[in-house]
């Protein structure tokens, strides 16, 4: 079983609606959680970085939450733009360890 | 700044061949690796290397090898492809073994 799971899978949202990713995670003990944008055709980037202490982050328009103790995490977008169109990828890994856990991502697509 | 970048952009291969690709970071990071990405899979570790001389085994190595003759380069070669092998291909760098991973832009191989 994967030890990051993401939802939802897929989904289609209309310019300038918001959106809430979810990440679900098993990676224990744990000691940060990434979302990373991918664009189509490029490798991904970080958006934000949460540790254990930490329970929300902003980059922009974008806001990360964390909930350590139900091992949870959420991607918020806000006034969507075309630009957001891409694959977020949550991104888990345990203390001391460069080998990461990652999720399959939540495939975004924002429409005029 | 480059980053980090890889060669070829896209590659179609017979079944059977070698090939090697290209991975190069200008961040003096110590840390590399090599991802493959997969439709409805994610991004699954082949093989990393945490500072230049040493390397290790990811989640999917067989079939592929690496070396780490020196800090900037990580090439990644494909003794006899196989089909299973058609891809993309990312490469990653982070300062230390727990950083934020960099990817380069992606490597898309095809083996026919």
């Amino acid at each position: 079983k994967n030890q990051v799971e993401q939802s939802p899978q897929s989904l289609i949202i209309l310019e300038g609606k918001n959106c809430t990713l979810q990440c679900n995670y098993t990676v224990s003990p744990f000691s940060n959680l990434r979302w990373y944008k991918q664009d189509t055709g490029r490798g991904p980037v970080s958006l934000t970085i949460m540790t254990f202490s930490e329970n929300t982050k902003s980059n922009g328009r974008y806001t990360a939450t964390l909930d350590a103790d139900t091992k949870q995490s959420s991607l918020h977008i806000t006034a969507s733009q075309l630009s957001d169109s891409a694959s977020y990828i949550c991104v888990v890994s345990a203390p001391g360890n460069n080998r990461l856990a990652f999720g399959k991502g939540n495939q975004v697509v924002v429409i005029p | 700044t480059a980053g980090i970048t890889q060669a070829p952009t896209s590659q179609i291969l017979a079944a059977g061949r070698s090939m090697t690709l290209r991975c190069t970071q200008d961040m003096r990071h110590n840390a590399m690796y090599w991802y493959r990405q997969d439709l409805g899979l994610g991004l699954r570790l082949i093989h990393y290397s945490n500072t230049a001389g040493t390397t290790g085994k990811g989640e999917v190595p067989d079939g592929y090898s690496v070396s780490r003759a020196n800090t900037d380069d990580f090439p990644l070669t494909l003794a006899s492809a196989v089909p299973s092998q058609t891809s993309v291909y990312f490469c990653a760098s982070s300062v230390g073994t727990s950083g934020e991973q960099f990817f380069g832009p992606g490597t898309r191989l095809t083996v026919l």
